[in-house]
């Protein structure tokens, strides 16, 4: 079984700018989360999808947004970069929402110049 | 809220030898479940062994187990046999249990050496 695939793997935008990535999770995978990873905050939660609809949503302001298509792809989109989204952005997928696993895939570097 | 503490920021153990990992978490609810992943620098993150609060059993995955404690609120995970592949960012998570998706809390990581 395939594994989680994020695409592209790096990006580097300027200020100001906009970005989407994308997430393709495991094949019957309906759960798709986000997550950001810097080296000063960590892993922060940015939202969870689950059958097209956001089923949770972390701290993060309206710039940061996604979906999930009916095949359960998703997208996450930030609008007006700012230098502190530089990150790594995980995207993961589980079985369900009740306590199965977290399956990440390998990221999508964004530096914001 | 819940948070998940990981007091160690950097580890190291000999190869071959055992390592602990520790790992506390503060949550008021009496059902959850409590994750380690390893992220290694090739940067995905790894599931290494999964436990559930109401399971008294701890978790087993070949080398890596763990010591829950729950009344102490207590996670830490055990590496025996340590090898250099072993070598990564080490996180602790937690999930809160009940049907509607619930975001997982991670830790701040320790990251683990292994020497030759």
């Amino acid at each position: 079984k395939a594994g989680v695939t994020q695409t592209p793997r790096y990006l580097i935008k300027t200020r100001g700018q906009q970005v989407t990535l994308s997430c393709s999770p495991i094949s019957g995978h309906r759960s798709v989360s986000w997550y950001q990873q810097t080296p000063g905050q960590g892993l922060q939660f940015l939202f969870e999808y689950f059958s097209e609809t956001q089923r949770n949503k972390g701290n993060f302001p309206g710039r940061f947004s996604g979906r999930q298509f009916s095949n359960s792809r998703s997208e996450m989109n930030v609008s007006t970069l700012e230098l502190g989204d530089s990150a790594l952005y995980l995207c993961a997928s589980s079985s369900s929402p009740e306590g199965a696993p977290l399956h990440f895939g390998n990221g999508t570097r964004l530096t914001v110049t | 809220a819940q948070t998940v503490t990981q007091s160690q920021p950097e580890m190291s153990v000999q190869e071959a030898e055992t390592v602990t990992l520790s790992c506390t978490y503060d949550t008021s609810e009496s059902d959850y479940y409590l994750f380690w992943y390893k992220q290694p620098p090739s940067r995905q993150m790894i599931l290494v062994i999964r436990q559930e609060a109401y399971k008294q059993q701890n978790a087993t995955e070949n080398r890596f187990s763990v010591n829950f404690q729950k009344a102490a609120k207590s996670f830490s995970l055990k590496i025996s046999d340590s090898q250099l592949g072993d070598a990564a960012m080490y996180f602790c998570a937690y999930r809160s249990a009940g049907y509607y998706g619930q975001n997982f809390v991670f830790g701040p990581g320790t990251r683990l050496s292994v020497l030759p």
